[in-house]
């Protein structure tokens, strides 16, 4: 089925580690997002991608860096976690070819770092 | 910048009644705008969308309506059940553009 994924689905990790958010989607888009949201709370642009090779940063000041060498896979890295980084990732994305172009978003993962 | 602004934050109706969520933007040339609803634990799903050139745009029990002259749109839900419990969340985007502007989103509960 073509969907959104992100992998893991929680992870707790202490400070200082590097830890990696993965996300591929199956539905073709072109258009790629990461949203960081605290549970119910506001969703807060990061990252976005246009394409392969296309990265870009987002409203939200993050000290995570994202990549975007394949279509369908925009992994999204925290070279070294802390406390603050504590949060929901949402990873989505859209097809600007069709007429209405609402985003679709993944499971999320639920990062805490101690 | 642009800003869309959502009321109210929390929302509590008694079953079988209305309920009715407010956005406004700013961006006069925002021309799409899709509604979430998240429940707890669980991603933002699309529950309706429309575009500038409609007035209003139903679903079932679920409708959007749109004035692009005072800026404003809304979503409308009848005869609520306890499972539209959760948050619902508006956004607006502009074509062409990567953005898309949310709302703040409103906590709709539903009492038995």
């Amino acid at each position: 089925e073509a969907d959104i994924y992100q992998t893991p689905r929680y992870l707790v990790i202490g400070t200082g580690k590097k830890i990696t958010l993965e996300c591929s989607q199956t539905m073709g888009h072109d258009k790629m997002y990461w949203y960081q949201q605290d549970p119910g709370m506001e969703l807060h642009l990061i990252h976005y991608s246009y394409g392969v090779n296309s990265t870009e940063k987002g409203d939200l000041s993050s000290e995570s860096t994202v990549s975007r060498i394949r279509t369908e896979h925009f992994p999204l890295t925290l070279e070294s976690a802390r406390p603050s980084h504590t949060s929901q990732y949402l990873c989505a994305s859209s097809d600007w070819s069709l007429t209405n172009s609402p985003l679709h978003f993944g499971n999320g993962t639920r990062l805490t770092v101690t | 910048g642009e800003n869309v602004e959502q009321h109210p934050s929390t929302l509590s109706v008694q079953e079988g009644d209305s309920a009715v969520i407010k956005c406004t933007y700013s961006d006069s040339a925002s021309n799409y705008f899709p509604w979430y609803k998240q429940e707890l634990g669980k991603r933002p799903q699309l529950i309706i969308d429309i575009r500038s050139n409609v007035g209003e745009k139903k679903d079932q029990r679920i409708a959007v309506t749109l004035n692009k002259t005072a800026k404003h749109f809304s979503l409308h839900i009848t005869e609520t059940q306890p499972e539209d419990s959760a948050v619902y969340f508006c956004a607006a985007k502009t074509s062409g553009t990567y953005k898309y502007i949310f709302g703040t989103g409103t906590r709709l509960k539903v009492l038995a």
